[in-house]
């Protein structure tokens, strides 16, 4: 079974501050997705990553992927309080299920 | 985008009672529906998966005479929680694809008292 795995889990930061969120995943894949979710809401879609060196970039956010080492990244830039949410990075196959990891909470403190 | 969306967003049922939460796609055709359930702080684990007129898949561990999923159309499924208990209580998230990308509902909160 893919197993994904985020690190770190919980990230308290200050404003202004840049920072780096990991994703690991099991196996070959051949999507990999941010999400983002604010408390009591469901996901909202960041990015979509298909092929290995992609990156992509909006606004303070920037996603990329090394399918050879199986891991993303979400690089936080100068974060501001809005950022504070849970990210989820989620792993797709040739298969029909996404995968997700186990989150990683944000808090971004003025 | 595309839009998902969900009834009710938030329901609370006594224990034993049964609970319908509707997932439709509203500006495409979903060929493929899925229900996700997730704990506070954790992640979203999937329950099922099916697809128009056909029965749902279940993963692992899941009852699928507990959580009755009908995908009746293309753009509507339910799932029914039967006989709801307590530690049934979550969020239920459903999502919906005609190919790619996956999109998620609003998300539906139920307690059960």
């Amino acid at each position: 079974e893919l197993k994904v795995e985020q690190n770190p889990l919980f990230l308290s930061m200050q404003e202004g501050k840049n920072y780096t969120i990991y994703c690991n995943y099991s196996t070959t894949s051949d999507r990999l997705y941010w999400y983002r979710q604010d408390p009591g809401k469901s996901l909202e879609s960041l990015f979509v990553l298909l092929s290995n060196g992609a990156v992509k970039q909006e606004g303070r956010l920037m996603a990329s992927l090394d399918t050879k080492a199986r891991l993303s990244t979400l690089h936080i830039t100068a974060a501001v309080h809005d950022l504070s949410a849970t990210y989820f990075c989620a792993v797709s196959t040739g298969a029909n299920n996404l995968f997700f990891g186990t989150g990683t909470r944000l808090t971004v403190i003025p | 985008g595309a839009v998902v969306s969900q009834h009710p967003s938030w329901v609370i049922c006594k224990s034993g009672t049964s609970v319908k939460i509707e997932c439709r796609s509203l500006d495409f055709q979903a060929t493929t529906m899925f229900w996700y359930r997730q704990f506070p702080k954790q992640s979203l684990m999937l329950m099922a998966t099916s697809n128009e007129g056909s029965k749902a898949t279940y993963e692992q561990g899941v009852e699928k005479d507990k959580f009755l999923i009908n995908h009746a159309s293309l753009t509507l499924s339910t799932l029914t929680v039967t006989s709801a208990h307590p530690e049934d209580s979550s969020f239920y998230i459903c999502s919906a694809r005609a190919l790619w990308p996956q999109y998620f509902g609003p998300g539906t909160r139920l307690t059960v008292l």
